[in-house]
């Protein structure tokens, strides 16, 4: 079993759709989730960061996590053609290494 | 504030000869981590750097190997390339003590 189960896609979704995209883990020491937005042939761009438990909200992006069920999400209202990318989820210890754990990402693709 | 730079950005190179590759991170921040990104593998964990000594090691052969430099600038190595290195090598700068990291655009690297 990997440390990070993220479901590939393409997930395809309509313009103005809501979009939940889910990573599971099973290292109970995860304690810092972020999600990284990559568009094609680019670097990761950090989308959002959240220690421990609970939800975070920036403009149209919300971040949940769920250290009990060991399962994080990424819901994105009214999403556009311009959210189309693959979203990785990444996770850490937070032993201050700054190592990361990625999930392998989630195509996105929102049609017009 | 300029992000993370990373040169070259492609490279082309045949079995058997060795590529160095830099990158410069954020201005104030010291530690930079490394990171290999293939379709099938996703983005691997390759090392940390942090005040000019490596900090973390994932888990790749001998072959691969960095230094960074007093102004926290970083080179990764890798030597008797295989054709399996082809892949975007990500470097990623933090700041110390702080989980979240930033990426540069990548150089993609073709073994032929």
């Amino acid at each position: 079993q990997k440390e990070v189960e993220q479901d590939p896609g393409p997930l395809s979704v309509p313009e103005g759709a809501i979009v939940s995209l889910n990573c599971t883990y099973s290292n109970s020491a995860f304690q810092y989730f972020m999600w990284y937005r990559q568009y094609s042939r680019k670097g990761p761009e950090l989308l959002m960061y959240t220690y421990s438990s609970g939800n975070k909200e920036d403009g149209r992006f919300t971040a949940q996590v769920d250290k009990s069920s060991k399962y994080i999400s990424l819901f994105i209202r009214d999403s556009q053609p311009s959210d189309s990318a693959t979203y990785l989820c990444a996770m850490s210890e937070g032993s201050g290494y700054s190592t990361l754990t990625f999930g392998k990402g989630t195509m996105l693709l929102v049609s017009p | 504030k300029a992000g993370v730079t990373q040169t070259p950005r492609y490279l082309i190179k045949t079995r058997g000869q060795q590529v160095t590759l830099s990158c410069s991170p954020i201005s104030g921040h010291r530690s930079v981590s490394w990171y290999q990104q293939t379709p099938g593998q996703g983005l691997q964990f390759l090392f940390e750097y942090f005040s000019e000594t490596q900090r973390n090691k994932g888990n790749f052969p001998g072959r691969f190997s960095g230094r960074q430099f007093s102004n926290s600038r970083s080179e990764m190595n890798v030597s008797t390339l295989e054709l399996g290195d082809s892949a975007l090598y990500l470097c990623a700068s933090s700041r110390d003590g702080e989980e979240t990291q930033y990426f540069g655009p990548g150089t993609r690297l073709l073994v032929l």
